[in-house]
């Protein structure tokens, strides 16, 4: 089974740029997530998504983060202008539905440097 | 008062050692807890769930106290390949975790 495939692997932008990030869960995964994990701390909870819905998008900083997932399927998240302290690994992750257990599967996340 | 709290170490043990790591967190609402690693530059994966009577899987024993609100990891007889980082995960809502910074453990020869 392929894992959750993320895109670029890693991104350098100067401050006030904007960026995109792509993700594509495991196939069938209803549920979607995107962390934010900075260095030295544990990843933070940006959005999720039900299919195509956002169930929590509470921490992300809608000033300037956005996030879609149109066909419930693949999902992009934008920064758009970066600044410095948004340099940190975008990790997504994706859970498959009707399952009583509680396992997130993380793709290789997209470390983004901010200059 | 952050909502996961854990020592981020690091923890420096030799091969064959026991060592524990602790975590506590703020809502006593929460519902399920794990324990997930995380190897440098990669991402985190599931390690173990932790249950109310405490439980086991090889080396690995997770214990979780409601009242103190207060989990535990225990890895025994360490091995190199055990040098992580431990993240202990709440989840107080249905479907939202809440990971703590982490415990760095690092294991020498």
């Amino acid at each position: 089974e392929a894992g959750v495939a993320q895109s670029p692997r890693y991104k350098i932008i100067e401050k006030r740029q904007s960026v995109a990030f792509w993700c594509n869960p495991i196939s069938g995964h209803a549920t979607l997530y995107w962390y934010q994990q900075i260095l030295g701390q544990g990843p933070k909870l940006l959005i999720q998504f039900q299919n195509n819905g956002v169930v929590d998008d509470s921490q992300l900083p809608k000033d300037r983060f956005s996030a879609e997932r149109l066909k419930g399927v693949d999902s992009t998240l934008k920064i758009q202008p970066a600044k410095l302290e948004d340099s940190a690994v975008y990790l997504c992750a994706s859970r498959p539905t009707g399952t009583s257990g509680y396992e997130q599967y993380f793709g290789p996340g997209t470390r983004l440097t901010v200059t | 008062r952050k909502e996961v709290e854990q020592d981020p170490g690091p923890f420096n043990v030799p091969e064959g050692a026991t060592v524990a790591f602790n975590c506590t967190y703020s809502n006593s609402a929460s519902q399920s807890f794990f324990w997930y690693r995380q190897d440098c530059r990669k991402e985190p994966k599931l390690l173990m769930s932790v249950y109310s009577s405490g439980n086991e899987d090889g080396r690995f024993t997770a214990q979780l106290n409601r009242a103190s609100q207060y989990i535990s990891l225990l890895i025994r007889d360490s091995k190199l390949s055990d040098s992580a980082t431990y993240l202990c995960v709440v989840k107080v809502v249905v479907q939202k975790l809440v990971f703590g910074t982490g415990t760095r453990l690092l294991v020498s020869p």
